[in-house]
């Protein structure tokens, strides 16, 4: 079955970066995009950004413009999703989730997410 | 932006839910998804193009509505479907989601 296999939770001061990986396994994994999307603690969900595992196009939420990379590689089926210049309002949970159906507009599935807390 | 109503829905176990998604947009398309979330679990896909179930989602779930007015309808509420239910737009980038509904035991 398709599934999403996040890395672990992550602490980092305020200005720093975090890398947080998403493994996809059970399906072809250059067929269908990758989506982020973030929930902080007790709030609602935040699309960030899109990339196709496919070409590598991105398209990503204006707010993260400028301090938002994503990347894939293909050889070993994961997204990547860096975020820069921390401050404490980037705590929070961060989830990967494929295209649903190459959508390029839904996410399902999801993975676990992965807590990155930015605390000094 | 989205904005879905009410806050919160008490219902007791096989009563019916009616939650409210309102655009303040056109939404073409009707390019207007919802997610169910439960607890410390990922959000999980329910509804598509305002109507269609998502695989696997129980018949139980039905959306409707067009244009700014959208509505997700839980017939026979199980114990499993108390969550918090987010609406999402897809027919402009950024995609843009609700603040939710919460839907607890009465």
């Amino acid at each position: 079955q398709v599934q999403l296999v996040q890395s672990g939770a992550e602490v980092k001061r305020p200005g720093a970066s975090v890398k947080v990986s998403c493994k996809a396994s059970g399906y072809t994994f250059t067929s269908y995009g990758i989506n982020w999307v973030r929930q902080a603690p007790g709030q609602g969900l935040e699309w960030m950004g899109w990339i196709s595992a496919y070409n590598g196009n991105t398209n990503f939420a204006p707010k993260f413009q400028g301090r938002l990379t994503m990347t894939t590689d293909t050889s070993t089926g994961t997204a990547y999703m860096e975020l820069g210049t921390l401050t404490s309002d980037d705590t929070a949970v961060y989830y990967c989730a494929r295209d649903y159906e190459g959508s390029g507009s839904l996410f399902e599935p999801w993975g676990r997410g992965t807590l990155v807390t930015v605390s000094s | 932006v989205l904005t879905q109503s009410p806050g919160t829905l008490s219902l007791s176990p096989g009563e019916s839910a009616t939650l409210s998604c309102r655009a303040s947009q056109n939404i073409r398309s009707n390019f207007l998804a919802w997610y169910q979330q439960k607890p410390g679990q990922a959000p999980r896909l329910v509804i598509h193009r305002a109507s269609y179930r998502a695989t696997g989602i129980p018949d139980r779930f039905s959306g409707s509505g067009s244009g700014t007015d959208f509505t997700l309808t839980i017939s026979r509420l199980e114990p499993e479907d108390f969550a918090i239910y987010y609406c999402q737009q897809y027919v402009s980038s950024p995609r843009t989601f609700g603040q939710g509904t919460k839907v607890d035991i009465k």
